[in-house]
Parts: C-alpha cells; sequence; structure tokens
C-alpha cells in the first residue's frame, strides 16, 4: 500500500512569510509525529496527535509552530514568520499503535524548507 | 530525558566486510527501531526490536533491553548499504528519541 506522502518536497520561502507543510499518514494509522533534521541539531521530535484527541506539542521550539490534523488523517505544520534557523527537513511519521504502546512508525520523504 | 548513545560515529568498509554498530539507551524503553537514511534523504526501516532477535537477509539485529543495547549487524556489505543508520527509542508518549548515528561507507 502507499506509505507516507508529504509536500512539498522542497520550499524556499523569504525570512519572515509564513509556510505550510503537508502530510498524508499511511491509511489507517492512528497516530501521526512530526520531526525536523537539521545539521546541528540532528532528528528532534515537534508534535505528536493520536486520533483527534489535543495534540502534545512539547517538542515545539516557539510559538511561531503550530499544527493541526483534519479528520484524523492529514496534517498540516505552520510556521509562521520563518526565521533562517527554520531551514531544516521536515518529516512526518505515522503508527498503527498509539504512542504509549511504542508502536513502528514509518516516516515519508520529508519538506526540504530553505530561509532565505 | 532519555539518551540515546550510537558508535562509532563514523565507519569505512572494503565491500564484503562485516560489521556492528551499537545503540545504547539510559532507560527502559517499549520501542527501538533501526533505520537506514539513503543518500535521498529516506529513512528505510530496518527493524522494530524493542527486545530479542530478528534476521532480515544480511541484515539482523539484537537488543538486549535489561541491558539497554541493541546491536545492529551488517554482513557481507555492498556499495548499497551505504548511508547513516540510526537507531531510535520510544519516549513516554511514543515519540521516538534518534541517535547521532553512524556514517557508513562501504568502497568498491
Amino acid at each position: 500500500g502507499a506509505g507516507v506522502s508529504q509536500s512539498p518536497s522542497n520550499k524556499v520561502t523569504e525570512k519572515g512569510k509564513d509556510v505550510e507543510l503537508r502530510c498524508d499518514p499511511i491509511s489507517g494509522h492512528t497516530a501521526l509525529y512530526w520531526y525536523r533534521q537539521s545539521l546541528g541539531q540532528g532528528l528532534e521530535f515537534l508534535i505528536y496527535f493520536q486520533g483527534n484527541s489535543a495534540p502534545d506539542k512539547s517538542g515545539l521550539p516557539s510559538d511561531r509552530f503550530s499544527a493541526e490534523r483534519t479528520g484524523g488523517s492529514v496534517s498540516t505544520l505552520t510556521i509562521q514568520r520563518t526565521q533562517q534557523e527554520d531551514s531544516a527537513v521536515y518529516l512526518c511519521a505515522s503508527s498503527l499503535v498509539s504512542g504509549g504502546a511504542g508502536g513502528e512508525q514509518y516516516f515519508g520523504p520529508g519538506t526540504r524548507l530553505t530561509v532565505t | 530525558g532519555i539518551q540515546v548513545e550510537q558508535s562509532p560515529p563514523d565507519l569505512i568498509l572494503q565491500e564484503g566486510a562485516n560489521s556492528t554498530l551499537r545503540c545504547n539507551f539510559s532507560d527502559s524503553v517499549n520501542n527501538l527501531q533501526w533505520f537506514h537514511q539513503n543518500p535521498w534523504g529516506q529513512l528505510i526501516n530496518l527493524f522494530y526490536i524493542p527486545s530479542g532477535t530478528k534476521q532480515n537477509g544480511r541484515l539482523s539485529a539484537t537488543t538486549v533491553a535489561t541491558e539497554r543495547y541493541s546491536l545492529l549487524y551488517i554482513s557481507s556489505s555492498q556499495t548499497t548499504d551505504s548511508g547513516v543508520y540510526f537507531c531510535a527509542v520510544g519516549g513516554s508518549q511514543g515519540n521516538l528519541i534518534f541517535g547521532k548515528g553512524t556514517k557508513l561507507s562501504v568502497k568498491p
């Protein structure tokens, strides 16, 4: 079946602009995660959705970052007033089992964000 | 929070050689995964192995949960095995906590 998909694959934006990144999880997966990968910080967790429950936002680096998940499926990560330090690859993952039970996570190809 | 340490950070092999990658973690976990990140950045699932031993072709993995470590074995390495190998363990909310990775280069 289809894996996790993300769009766009690449995004170049000017400092101060807002951007939206999209993630389509594997069909039937209830848990969805956002991570980012940057040279200085490695792979770090941003936010977690379990079904229609309120998300765990504990990993978001600032209040310029927000995310939503509509209908328990597609998710959008929004970065407002982008800064150069936001440049990174943003990865989305989904899993069948809820986070506390430790389900296997599958990753999308990522969105490479460059802030100029 | 949980700390994940991978070793070695870099590894250069001749094609056909075997290798062992190690992952140490600082607390008990209910999820441990090994990934291969290919040159295009895609994270490929290798093993979901919170405990025990699994094998898939030339790759195998063992996790000893009570001693808080996992090993990834690569036998008869090929140039296509090159890339970065990540170990990741499950945090309290189920999010993965990644090590810094082992960069493997296999020379023909």
